[in-house]
């Protein structure tokens, strides 16, 4: 069965360091978006992304956020000069037209010290 | 207005017996709601989903109520076993050929014991 992957699974990183987190979202799908879980909270919505540019962000997502499609397969999240309540867990997503249906990445585990 | 509000936060129930998780919003612009399961350092995965022309939606031993009138929907877990043991999400989206966030509830800890 299809599913997203992510890159690294953890990563650890200085406080004003950047970071950029890698995912390949299913190979038919065309919506991609990234989210983020606090430990111990609820998923929190980043951005959305469609057509090569974003469709939605958050208030989350500020002007240290930018996300990048730089080929046929990869999504990427960067984060320009990271906070030390950037730490979180960060979740890459894609659906498809069709069914609407968000598919989650198994998550890339930031640190930031 | 945008929020999804999910109750209980954590909930132990004896193998077998019905857990019941409930969430309600607001916002009348959302018309997808999904399920999610996720266990611990896992991405959530999709369990079940309802949109608001149906009253019910059962898939193996996953049932969503929905009661659209008071904007509430809620899952039943059938003949829990221990490895349902999980947290589990409620969220809810409205309809953009694909393209709209997911709100996320709080979540529920969901423990089922032997």
């Amino acid at each position: 069965e299809p599913e997203v992957t992510q890159t690294p699974s953890h990563q650890v990183t200085q406080m004003g360091q950047e970071v950029i987190l890698r995912c390949v979202p299913i190979s038919n799908h065309l919506y991609f978006y990234w989210y983020r879980q606090i430990l111990g909270q609820k998923v929190e919505f980043l951005v959305s992304f469609y057509n090569n540019e974003i469709s939605e962000k958050s208030e989350i997502f500020d002007d240290q956020f930018s996300v990048e499609r730089p080929d046929g397969s990869n999504f990427t999240l960067k984060i320009r000069s990271t906070k030390l309540e950037d730490s979180a867990m960060y979740f890459c997503a894609s659906s498809d037209r069709i069914t609407e249906t968000q598919y989650f990445g198994p998550g890339t585990r930031l640190l930031v010290l | 207005q945008q929020q999804v509000k999910q109750s209980p936060q954590s909930l132990i129930v004896q193998k077998g017996g019905i857990p019941i998780i409930n969430c309600a919003y607001e916002n009348t612009a959302f018309d997808y709601f999904p399920w999610y399961q996720q266990f611990p350092g896992k991405g959530p995965a999709l369990l079940i989903a309802i949109r608001p022309d149906v009253s019910e939606k059962k898939e193996g031993r996953f049932t969503i109520s929905f009661n659209k009138s008071a904007k509430q929907f809620s899952l039943h877990i059938m003949d829990s076993q221990p490895g349902d043991s999980a947290t589990y999400f409620c969220a809810a989206s409205g309809s953009n050929f694909g393209n709209e966030k997911l709100t996320f509830g709080t979540g529920t800890r969901l423990t089922i014991i032997p």
